[in-house]
């Protein structure tokens, strides 16, 4: 049981955009920044995003991040088959703890 | 670059031990804490906890009475142990820099290692 809550998949046809949801509470999103991971198939987890909508270098502006309250979310605009991964919301709790989503496989059908 | 490294399989009650190799940047660089997680086969992320050069830890509240993170600056280098393990601690371990700013309203990890498969079999 993940203490933050995220679709367990989400689906789209490429070209198309994506959103992926992540829900918490008052203890972790609601008063810390999130951030978003990429898992592609086989291989360590990516910084995508972070301080809620900021990209790392090498991210491109196809990725997108916002939150409101004690929710968050991931876009993804013209997928690519290449995107499909499973993405992974991720912060602080104030339990002293990093916690995360349990994870969203993305298909790009 | 951080590369883990340690054995593979480990049997049941024992601990397991592994070191992760930082490269690039310097462990004792105050800007950056130091970490270690999980994924169990087909699971998601677990955060085992995060050590500082000074040594200062955060554990996992649901793993700190089995966990030790510990730091060496002349090595470059930080190592986990994790006691009396069980077949549940199976999973592919990772370590990662994990940056904390501003009372640990933003925090994130980046980069990670490519991960060790650990293994608890008998």
């Amino acid at each position: 049981q993940s203490v933050l809550t995220q679709p367990p998949s989400v689906s789209a046809a490429p070209g198309q955009k994506v959103t992926i949801s992540c829900s918490g509470t008052s203890s972790n999103i609601g008063n810390n920044f999130v951030s978003w991971y990429q898992q592609l198939p086989g291989t360590a987890p990516k910084l995508l995003i972070y301080d809620n909508n900021k990209r790392p270098s090498g991210i491109p502006d196809r990725f997108s991040g916002s939150k409101s309250g004690t929710s968050a979310t991931l876009g993804i605009t013209g997928l690519q088959t290449g995107d499909e991964a499973d993405y992974y919301c991720g912060t602080w709790d104030s339990n002293l703890s990093v916690v995360f989503g349990g994870g969203t496989k993305l298909t790009v059908l | 670059q951080l590369q883990e490294s340690g054995p593979g399989l480990v049997k049941p009650s024992g601990t397991l031990s592994l070191t992760c190799a930082v490269s690039g940047v310097s462990v004792s660089n105050n800007n950056y804490y130091w970490g270690w997680l999980r994924q169990p086969p087909g699971k998601g992320l677990e955060w085992i906890g995060s050590i500082y050069y000074t040594g200062s830890t955060y554990y996992n509240p649901s793993l700190k009475s089995r966990v030790t993170i510990s730091i060496s600056t002349s090595k470059n280098q930080f190592s986990l142990k994790l006691s009396s393990v069980t077949a549940a601690d199976t999973a592919v371990y990772y370590c990662a820099r994990h940056i904390i700013r501003n009372n640990h309203e933003n925090t994130w990890l980046d980069p990670w290692g490519q991960g060790t498969l650990v293994s608890v079999s008998s």
